[in-house]
């Protein structure tokens, strides 16, 4: 059974601080990751995607990627309140579905 | 480029009926899956479909089926519903391989 484990929450940061997001995912085969945002009620938006070790930064946003630790993180610098939201990591290993972990929920406090 | 769409946004039904939902996906893109979120249960997968081919299926009973067609639009179909069947149903499309991602509005289903 393929698994992507995430800390449930909630994450509290205060506003303008570094919010750090981890997952971690079973398959030792899993090939492409990704990070979704997801606000109440609403569906799931696609952040970040990674595929290979190593750092990927695109804005405020970095994702980093460690395979031999099976390990996926998200950072968000100069957190806002409207970075508030569930964070969902998501992990594909060839052929099968996407494996979502249950998501991080963040609060940044103003 | 425009976005995943889903139909109906919000649907009320009774216990015993059933229903349809549809999805169109980005243009070009040939893979579209299927997933139910209900708040206890997170995201849990229903079915995917690439090129009008079932490629994979969830844990879900035989209630719940699918279908692609050939513009890669796709419908999934719940027979019999039952309360607990209650939920968001997001619809995701995808260029296929492994590759990102993206989520339709979703349509939330209540069964009374």
């Amino acid at each position: 059974q393929k698994e992507v484990e995430q800390n449930s929450g909630p994450l509290s940061v205060p506003e303008g601080a570094i919010a750090s997001l981890n997952c971690t995912y079973s398959d030792r085969g899993s090939q492409s990751f990704f990070w979704y945002r997801q606000y109440s009620g609403k569906s799931p938006e696609l952040i970040m995607s990674i595929y290979s070790n190593g750092d990927k930064e695109d804005g405020r946003f970095t994702a980093q990627l460690n395979k031999a630790s099976q390990y996926v993180s998200l950072l968000i610098r100069d957190s806002q309140p409207s970075d508030s939201a569930t964070y969902l990591c998501a992990c594909y290993s060839g052929n099968t579905p996407l494996v979502f972990g249950k998501g991080t929920r963040l609060s940044v406090i103003a | 480029k425009a976005g995943v769409t889903q139909t109906p946004r919000y649907l009320i039904k009774t216990r015993g009926q059933q229903v349809t939902l549809s999805c169109s996906p980005i243009s070009g893109h040939r893979s579209v899956s299927w997933y139910q979120q209900t708040p206890g249960q997170g995201l849990q997968f229903l079915f995917e479909y690439f090129s009008e081919t079932q490629r994979n299926k969830g844990n879900f009973p035989g209630r719940f089926s699918g279908r692609q067609f050939s513009n890669s639009r796709s419908e999934m179909n719940v027979s019999t519903l039952e309360l607990g069947d209650s939920a968001l149903y997001l619809c995701a499309s995808s260029s296929g391989g492994g590759r990102e991602q993206y989520f339709g509005p979703g349509t939330r289903l209540t069964v009374t």
